[in-house]
């Protein structure tokens, strides 16, 4: 139940095109819905983070949409470029276990020019 | 350029050296935490300190001793590791718990 799936594993857009990377979880006291975004050899950069009073958050060209009653959230990247090719983590935290941030398993974003 | 500041950046050592990793915040962050991180995977949890005191130790092997002398620093002692140890290991920092967990660049280690 302290699961947070995410999917694809990898994913190949065109530049200007959009990426969509979905997460599913099961615990329903989660309520801090962070995405993470990391470059080879650095650590995970904080992108967006949703809570579930919402169900959309922008920040520029970086979307996250939130489906409560699907326990599901997703991160949209509108005009993709090659410079956000990285991998991208959600994650999720609440409850009982409002310490531990609960990774999904990664994103391997390539975006070709 | 990262709010949390890890070094060394690099680190190798043998399976009999003693070693420390150094984590530094200035947020006023009163959570701190070591993670461990393999090549393709998410970040792991070892540790979690609130307020300076240990608040989860997530069954970490002992030859990893975790310290925090005050609220701006955190520290990860080695001792006696294995190879499989080698990773990046990642500091975060936090306002409190729930809150948005910032990340240093971490300290990639190689156990010979």
């Amino acid at each position: 139940q302290q699961q947070v799936k995410q999917s694809p594993q990898s994913l190949i857009v065109q530049k200007g095109g959009i990426s969509i990377i979905n997460c599913a979880y099961e615990n329903t006291a989660f309520d801090y819905f962070p995405w993470y975004q990391q470059f080879p050899g650095k650590g995970p950069a904080l992108l967006i983070a949703i809570r579930p009073d919402v169900s959309e958050k922008k920040e520029g060209r970086f979307t996250i949409s939130f489906n409560k009653s699907a326990k599901q959230f997703s991160l949209h990247i509108m005009d993709s470029q090659p410079g956000d090719s990285a991998t991208y983590f959600c994650a999720a935290s609440g409850g009982q276990g409002a310490q531990k941030l609960v990774f999904g398993q990664g994103t391997r974003l390539t975006i070709n020019p | 350029d990262t709010e949390v500041t890890q070094t060394p950046k690099h680190l190798v050592m043998g399976m009999t050296n003693k070693k420390s990793l150094k984590c530094e915040q200035h947020m006023g962050h009163r959570a701190m935490y070591w993670y461990k991180q393999k090549a393709k995977k998410p970040p792991e949890l070892m540790f979690v300190y609130s307020y300076e005191k240990l608040s989860i130790n997530e069954s970490v092997p002992s030859r990893f001793s975790p310290e925090c002398p005050n609220s701006s620093l955190l520290n990860l002692h080695l001792h006696a590791l294995q190879p499989e140890d080698s990773a990046l290991y990642l500091c975060a920092s936090s306002r409190t718990f729930n809150q948005p967990q910032h990340f240093g660049d971490g300290t990639r280690l190689s156990i010979l």
